[in-house]
């Protein structure tokens, strides 16, 4: 979803569930993502990232799914647990620019016991 | 395992004040960065340094910005006269080009936040 000022979108999930978090990018020359998260307070910190020659990356506990078709990405959590309460957000890295990474809207993620 | 480090963590400054925020990135890091983040808005790129000068900078990187890198380990941020609307959290970011010119991850620092009244 996008964001709207200081409504982030939020998804809330019970512990122990899988969490998906869904991103759109901007630019289609775009060749490398990564997820960040950032609690409360904090700089973002990375999860996972992925390359535009891949549609699919797993780490542990998570996976990032890249279409490229759509330009969308997906952060997939397995089994959320509450130190996974977080704000998310995809970033891109335009090809041929200086390394400089464009943030998404972020998506605030509150894990339930 | 190496981070950014960024003083302050906190300031607050009155209006019209110049503010310099400063980082240490990580040592073999050749790229710097700054960006911001307004209260519950999304992290915006200001900046990015290279080789000793800025590489590429947002509309937000007015002429009241600046960056430098006075030695080889500092990398600070100047704001010459603050308004109220730069109040946020600035972050330092830095990070490397892999082999072959392939983006890598950027490493983020905790943050400065900046209060202007």
């Amino acid at each position: 979803g996008e964001s709207v000022g200081l409504h982030l979108p939020t998804l809330s999930v019970q512990e122990g569930d899988n969490s998906i978090i869904n991103c759109a990018y901007s630019n289609s020359a775009s060749d490398y993502f990564i997820w960040y998260k950032q609690e409360s307070g904090k700089g973002p910190q990375f999860i996972i990232d992925i390359r535009s020659n891949m549609d699919k990356r797993q780490g542990q506990r998570v996976t990032v799914l890249l279409n490229k078709t759509v330009k969308h990405l997906s952060l997939q959590i397995a089994a959320t647990q509450p130190g996974d309460s977080a704000v998310y957000f995809c970033a891109e890295n335009f090809s041929g620019g200086y390394n400089k990474l464009i943030f998404g809207a972020g998506t605030r993620l509150a894990v339930h016991p | 395992e190496p981070e950014v480090t960024q003083t302050p963590s906190h300031q607050v400054t009155q209006m019209g004040q110049e503010v310099i925020l400063r980082c240490v990135p990580i040592s073999n890091h050749l790229y710097f960065y700054w960006y911001r983040q307004i209260l519950g808005q999304k992290v915006e790129f200001l900046v990015s340094f290279y080789n000793n000068e800025i590489s590429e900078k947002s509309e937000i990187f007015d002429d009241q910005f600046s960056v430098e890198r006075p030695d080889g380990s500092n990398f600070t941020l100047k704001i010459r006269s603050t308004k109220l609307e730069d109040s946020a959290m600035y972050f330092c970011a830095s990070g490397l080009l892999l082999r072959g010119g392939r983006a890598g991850e950027l490493f983020f620092g905790e943050g400065s936040r900046l209060t202007v009244l």
